[in-house]
């Protein structure tokens, strides 16, 4: 079974340029979670989808960040103007039914470098 | 506001030997919590969850406790290898979603 795929493994761009990011969940897993973890800090959310829907997206950091996915598959998260503080790692992890007792998978993540 | 503190930052021992990871958070109303492995460039793995009615969870090498009233968890690997050097991550959920809480690692290093 395939797990959760990003891409790609790194991005290195300039501040003010778009860079999109992208996420496989696993097959049939409705719940896709995008989390970010910048320099030095702690592993933070971002939002939540429930198939196409943004069931919770409490964690941007501001409407520079833009997350679809269309068709409750694949999920793309847009940086448009990326900043240098947006430099780190981005996860995305899926489950099955989203419940709070299920294990979550993750992929391996995306390091994004603005410079 | 729930924040996740994990000690020590670094920890290295030698093979062999039994070693205890420690987690604490602020607010005790959680769901569930999980202790993740992170290899480098490499995403987390879950290892353990315990649920907020649970005390322990236990799978081959590992033990992980939860006092969910005190606000601590504690991960205990025993007989350590080399192969468990990694970083270690605790995560905590509230029961009102999803989001998980997380600490930012203990670097484990275990020398042969």
């Amino acid at each position: 079974e395939a797990g959760v795929t990003q891409f790609p493994s790194h991005s290195v761009i300039e501040k003010g340029q778009t860079v999109t990011l992208r996420c496989d969940p696993i097959s049939g897993h409705d719940n896709l979670y995008w989390y970010r973890r910048v320099m030095g800090k702690e592993i933070k959310f971002l939002l939540h989808f429930v198939k196409e829907s943004k069931q919770d997206e409490s964690g941007m950091p501001n409407n520079r960040f833009l997350a679809e996915r269309t068709g409750g598959t694949y999920s793309t998260l847009k940086v448009q103007p990326a900043e240098l503080e947006d430099s780190g790692v981005y996860f995305c992890a899926s489950s099955h039914m989203g419940q709070a007792n299920e294990k979550l998978f993750f992929g391996s993540g995306t390091q994004l470098s603005v410079l | 506001k729930q924040e996740v503190t994990q000690i020590p930052a670094a920890l290295s021992v030698p093979e062999g030997e039994n070693l205890v990871l420690n987690c604490s958070f602020t607010d005790s109303a959680i769901y569930n919590l999980q202790w993740f492995r992170q290899d480098p460039g490499k995403g987390l793995t879950s290892l353990l969850l315990i649920q907020s009615s649970q005390r322990e969870q236990t799978s081959g090498r590992l033990n992980a406790s939860l006092d969910k009233s005190s606000g601590r968890s504690t991960l205990y690997i025993a007989a350590s290898q080399p192969g468990d050097s990694a970083t270690y991550l605790c995560a905590v959920t509230a029961g009102t979603g999803n989001q998980f809480y997380f600490g930012t690692g203990t670097s484990l290093t275990v020398i042969p």
